[in-house]
């Protein structure tokens, strides 16, 4: 139980585009969203938070504009890089977690985005 | 300064081996305590947790953990170490009150044959 996936795993843009990445909870319902950014051999960069129907709480730094998030199901929220740069290629990686898993995220498998 | 503390940036052992990683928090409450282990261009899988209760905790793939609230640790430990545990491990933890995850740097574990 408790699987997260992501979609899609890797993905290649030209510089000025946006890119859409998807994050679903398979087998419970998402309550709570979260969105990091991993640089190489670093650890999670948180960059938002998202309740279902609700706004995404963005960490201090991260450009609300550039990293849209909705979170418009319990199963599913989307982060979208807008206008993308070289310098947003990262490692996305989404987690999730909802009523009955006790504070616990769940991790997916990780977005890895290259910007041309 | 509230922080999540991984002294070892890389640890190498070798294969049969037993391991232990350190993790020291520091916080004002004893917080919520993980472990997650990541491969190479992986997400995160959850290794164990530790809320409240037994201090020893079992998690999967043979690892646990203990908490030790008068050194505020929670040091992982396997006995013996198999080659697909090589991986990246992070400490993370929630603090009393919030529901945001925070993570140690990560200790890089290399096994060897």
């Amino acid at each position: 139980g408790a699987v997260v996936s992501q979609h899609p795993s890797r993905v290649i843009c030209k510089s000025g585009t946006s890119v859409k990445i998807e994050c679903r909870s398979l087998d419970f319902q998402a309550t709570t969203m979260f969105w990091y950014r991993q640089f190489p051999k670093q650890s999670l960069m948180l960059m938002a938070t998202s309740n279902e129907g609700s706004k995404a709480t963005y960490e201090q730094g991260v450009e609300k504009d550039k990293f849209l998030i909705n979170h418009a199901s319990l199963t599913l929220s989307t982060l979208t890089v807008t206008s993308a740069h070289p310098e947003d290629s990262s490692f996305y990686i989404c987690s999730a977690t909802g009523w009955d898993l006790t504070d616990t995220q769940y991790f997916g498998p990780g977005t890895r985005l290259t910007v041309l | 300064a509230q922080s999540v503390t991984q002294p070892d940036i890389h640890i190498t052992v070798s294969e049969g081996a037993s391991l232990e990683l350190r993790c020291n928090y520091s916080y004002g409450a004893t917080p919520y305590l993980f472990w997650y282990v990541q491969s190479p261009g992986q997400g995160l899988q959850l290794l164990l947790k530790y809320f409240s209760g037994d201090t020893l905790v079992q998690g999967i793939k043979g690892f646990e953990a203990e908490f030790k609230r008068s050194q505020s640790s929670f040091n992982l430990r396997k006995p013996s170490v198999h080659w697909s545990d090589a991986a990246e491990y992070f400490c993370a933890v929630v603090p009393t009150g919030a529901n945001n995850l925070f993570f140690g740097t990560g200790t890089r574990l290399t096994v060897i044959p």
